[in-house]
């Protein structure tokens, strides 16, 4: 069956430090990838999704990047973090139907 | 508009009551539809696909209703645990899953 694993849970960093979020998806190749981020009581807001390695569409310009070095392994990464970019990040996967997600990760940026 | 549009509520609900909430969306040519569940800081789960036929799954019914637009989902004899927030997905013609912002439901004992 398919799993996918998203770490860390939580995490506090300063602002102006870098950030890296790694995801990874096992039982399936090829998936589509997919990070989100919501912020407190909002909506899923879609940041990034790919389709296939090296392939990486951005929804919305912001301090963040994301790179799949590989076929099940999503990285989403800032080189400077702000204030702004706290909020609660997912993972997800899909094939041609439903996502499914990671446990993602509480960022707060102090 | 919105592409996907959903009631944030909060739904207070007694329990045991029946609670319906709809999502509409706008692109027509959307293929595939979700509900899922969002308990507070916790990622969304899957609660169940919408079939063009309508499904149930439990106390769960969903509808889809294509010349409207919408998509349904009602519980019936609702129970504590089900507070939560729904989510409602749409899948479009490309790879994309667009994202309603969550009906926030409330079950009262």
């Amino acid at each position: 069956s398919q799993t996918i694993h998203q770490w860390p849970a939580t995490l506090v960093q300063p602002v102006g430090s870098p950030l890296s979020l790694e995801c990874t998806v096992e039982g399936t190749s090829n998936p589509n990838l997919y990070w989100y981020r919501q912020a407190a009581g909002r909506g899923l807001q879609l940041l990034f999704y790919s389709v296939g390695i090296g392939q990486i569409s951005s929804e919305v310009p912001q301090n963040l990047s994301a790179s799949r070095p590989q076929d099940r392994q999503f990285i989403l990464s800032s080189k400077k973090l702000l204030l702004s970019d706290s909020g609660f990040y997912l993972c997800a996967w899909s094939e041609q139907g439903e996502a499914f997600f990671g446990q993602g990760t509480r960022l707060t940026v102090v | 508009r919105k592409e996907v549009e959903q009631d944030p509520g909060p739904f207070n609900v007694p329990e045991g009551a029946t609670v319906a909430f709809n999502c509409t969306y706008s692109n027509s040519a959307s293929q595939s539809f979700f509900w899922y569940r969002q308990d507070c800081r916790k990622e969304p789960k899957l609660l169940m696909s919408v079939y063009s036929s309508g499904n149930e799954d439990g106390r769960f019914t969903a509808q889809l209703n294509r010349a409207s637009q919408y998509i349904s989902l009602l519980i019936r004899d609702s129970k504590l645990s089900d507070s939560a927030t729904y989510l409602c997905v749409v899948r479009g013609s490309n790879y994309q899953l667009i994202w309603g912002a969550g009906t926030k439901l409330i079950i009262k004992p």
